[in-house]
């Protein structure tokens, strides 16, 4: 059963536009989310984070939501640029552990 | 700063054979993890240390075991592979106690088992 789901497997985006990614997980005792990019034939590379005390974390283009009561979070990139094509997996677990589970990723292209 | 370097980039193993896969880290890093991505399934965790000497199990660590006799490497072995093993493999470490829980991964490993 997967904890952690990414219920999107790619998405178009127009150069400029707006990029919204979703995220949803099941165990309402998460604490901490992530979000990592990956390009073909590299390993992921983080990309911002989020704590369940905050319901917004914004690093220059990138931001992410946290709806805690909807188990559902997002990460919004404005405006999209065509370096942004990759996969980006969300991630959520216990800050404490140090673990996390990864869901399957979305694929993302900015089509210039 | 080489980050996490992984050995080797590409293997085909035929089934039943052995190999050892080698994680290094140069950024001091007390936890380290080996992951499996597979088509479908985004990052399955197969082992982790939280520090030398220790190992712990993930969500599927049957088939693999691992070792963390130095604080920079972790490895892990394959006894007998078989062709459900056919995966890319990713390395990641993460230092502890400093707020920041970001996984550093390494570039990955694409293992064949025919």
């Amino acid at each position: 059963d997967q904890q952690v789901k990414q219920n999107s497997p790619s998405l178009s985006v127009q150069e400029g536009r707006i990029s919204i990614l979703n995220c949803d997980y099941t165990n309402s005792m998460f604490d901490y989310f992530l979000w990592y990019k990956k390009y073909p034939a590299e390993g992921p590379t983080f990309l911002i984070s989020i704590s369940s005390i905050k319901d917004k974390n914004e690093d220059g283009r990138f931001t992410v939501f946290l709806n805690k009561s909807a188990k559902h979070l997002s990460l919004h990139i404005v405006p999209s640029q065509p370096g942004d094509s990759a996969v980006y997996f969300c991630a959520a677990g216990f800050s404490g552990t140090y673990k996390y589970i990864f869901g399957t990723g979305t694929r993302l292209k900015v089509l210039a | 700063n080489a980050g996490v370097t992984q050995t080797p980039k590409f293997r085909v193993l035929k089934t039943g054979q052995s190999m050892t896969l080698l994680c290094a880290q140069d950024m001091n890093h007390e936890y380290m993890y080996w992951y499996r991505q597979d088509p479908g399934m985004g990052l399955r965790l197969i082992h982790y240390s939280v520090g030398e000497g220790t190992t712990a199990k993930g969500e599927v660590p049957d088939g693999y075991n691992v070792s963390r006799l130095k604080k920079q490497n972790f490895l892990l072995g394959l006894e007998s592979a078989a062709p459900s093993q056919t995966s890319v493999y990713f390395c990641a470490s993460s230092a502890r106690g400093t707020g920041s829980y970001e996984q550093y991964f390494g570039p990955g490993t694409r293992l064949t088992v025919t």
